[in-house]
């Protein structure tokens, strides 16, 4: 089975100032990851994702996130914050050895982020 | 905008009508999803369609009921819902390698359907 925590249910920083959202993953071959956003009333937005290579990922709005594997992680981070950041962030993990999966969300975090 | 669009954006129903949501994605995709996000929880995957066929149906009650006539759009029909079932509902589209037997490309989802069941 594949599962996703993110510990964090909402994560305050102030404009400017680098914001890091938390994610770790359990599966039990490769892990595909990725991040995705949500704005108010709206549906997800793809961010980044990690299949394999390079363990920094760059994504859109000057994301990125890194892929650890020995902690089972992959926090999002951006050097400096903005207030249109401000929204609900998911991680998501697929388990790319299982031959057939689709992807499980986290929870989701709130990022708010003070002018 | 993602490629993916859905209809209407919002609806109201009672729990005696049936109701249709519409999905269209315009990225050439093979593999369509409905998932359904609650306040307070988790994104809950409820159907997925490869190449037209249902692949995937995580114990979705009957009332539920999806269509898929092509691979460019997907219908969630609705009948004698309960107010629990009030929710986001989104769509979701994405390019699957048939060859790998699973999915593991980037989904792309729809703005989603505010539904309320009174």
């Amino acid at each position: 089975a594949q599962s996703v925590a993110q510990p964090e249910d909402q994560v305050n920083v102030a404009e400017g100032n680098p914001l890091t959202v938390k994610c770790t993953y359990s599966v039990s071959g490769n892990p595909y990851l990725f991040w995705y956003v949500q704005y108010p009333n709206r549906g997800l937005q793809f961010l980044l994702k990690y299949i394999t290579g390079d363990n920094l990922v760059k994504g859109s709005y000057g994301f990125e996130a890194e892929f650890n594997k020995s902690q089972t992680s992959f926090h999002l981070k951006k050097p400096s914050a903005l207030v249109s950041d401000s929204a609900l962030y998911f991680c998501a993990v697929r388990d790319a050895s299982s031959g057939y999966s689709t992807l499980t969300f986290g929870k989701g975090t709130m990022l708010l982020v003070s002018p | 905008e993602t490629g993916v669009t859905q209809t209407p954006r919002h609806l109201v129903m009672g729990m005696t009508n049936k109701k249709s949501l519409k999905c269209e994605q315009h990225l050439g995709h093979n593999a369509m999803y409905w998932y359904k996000q609650s306040a307070k929880k988790p994104l809950e995957l409820m159907f997925v369609y490869s190449l037209e066929e249902r692949v995937e149906n995580n114990s979705v009650p009957s009332r539920f009921s999806p269509e898929c006539p092509n691979s460019s759009h997907l219908f969630l029909h609705l009948h004698t819902l309960q107010p629990e079932d009030s929710a986001l509902y989104l769509c979701a589209s994405s390019q699957e390698a048939e060859a790998s037997g699973g999915f593991t490309d980037t989904q792309y989802f729809g703005p989603g359907t505010r539904l309320t069941v009174l």
